[in-house]
């Protein structure tokens, strides 16, 4: 049973398009975090969100963690091909290890 | 800086032998830690160190050993390698265990035939 799961697994979208993808569980959590990751490479961070109901926006990107903090989603608004990776939630369990989701797999078309 | 490096980027075993991927940091970062990433997965922990000389199991740790002889390096070992180890690997580290930026080195993709 995974802690976090992520909706959709896939998803192809045009230039220009708006998107969504959703992290969810059914455990509460002091703070969840996006990273991104690009073919070849390591996870980046892209944020950390801590209080129940919290947006925060990067250029195109709108992350919220829900009020119960038990998820999160990730908005963006015109996706562009640079923003074509993998996006995973993750949190900080016991012993502060850090717990990823499953993964929404991006693809933006021109 | 160079961040979190990780050698070989590519590597092809046969069932049963050994091999040390390496994880080097040059942040002085306390916490290091290795994942292993499968498809439709996302990231599992494998094996974690909270500073030199402590380390500690992830979620799955079977079939692999870690040392932390040093805050700046992280060997992983895989003392007798299984197709089921076909994976990709990250090593990741942060400043403490509290501080919650943690940096991914570039990954090592291990096939298992």
């Amino acid at each position: 049973t995974q802690l976090l799961e992520q909706s959709p697994q896939f998803l192809s979208i045009q230039e220009g398009e708006n998107l969504t993808v959703y992290c969810n569980s059914s455990s509460v959590f002091s703070s969840l975090q996006w990273y991104r990751q690009e073919p070849g490479e390591g996870p980046v961070l892209l944020v950390t969100v801590v209080t129940g109901g919290e947006v925060k926006k990067l250029k195109r990107l709108t992350f919220q963690f829900g009020d119960a903090r038990k998820d999160s989603s990730l908005h963006i608004t015109a996706a562009q091909p640079g923003d074509t990776g993998l996006y995973l939630c993750a949190v900080t369990g016991g012993g502060n290890k850090l717990t990823f989701g499953t993964g929404t797999q991006l693809k933006v078309e021109l | 800086n160079a961040g979190v490096t990780q050698t070989p980027k590519f590597q092809v075993l046969k069932t049963g032998q050994s091999m040390t991927l390496q994880c080097a940091q040059d942040m002085n970062h306390e916490y290091m830690s290795w994942y292993r990433q499968d498809p439709g997965m996302g990231l599992r922990l494998i094996h974690y160190s909270v500073g030199a000389g402590i380390t500690d199991q992830g979620e799955v740790p079977n079939g692999y050993n870690v040392s932390r002889s040093t805050t700046e390096d992280f060997p992983l070992r895989l003392l007798s390698a299984a197709p089921s180890q076909t994976s990709v690997y990250f090593c990741a580290s942060r400043q403490g265990v509290n501080k919650n930026i943690q940096y991914f080195g570039a990954g090592t993709r291990l096939s298992v035939l």
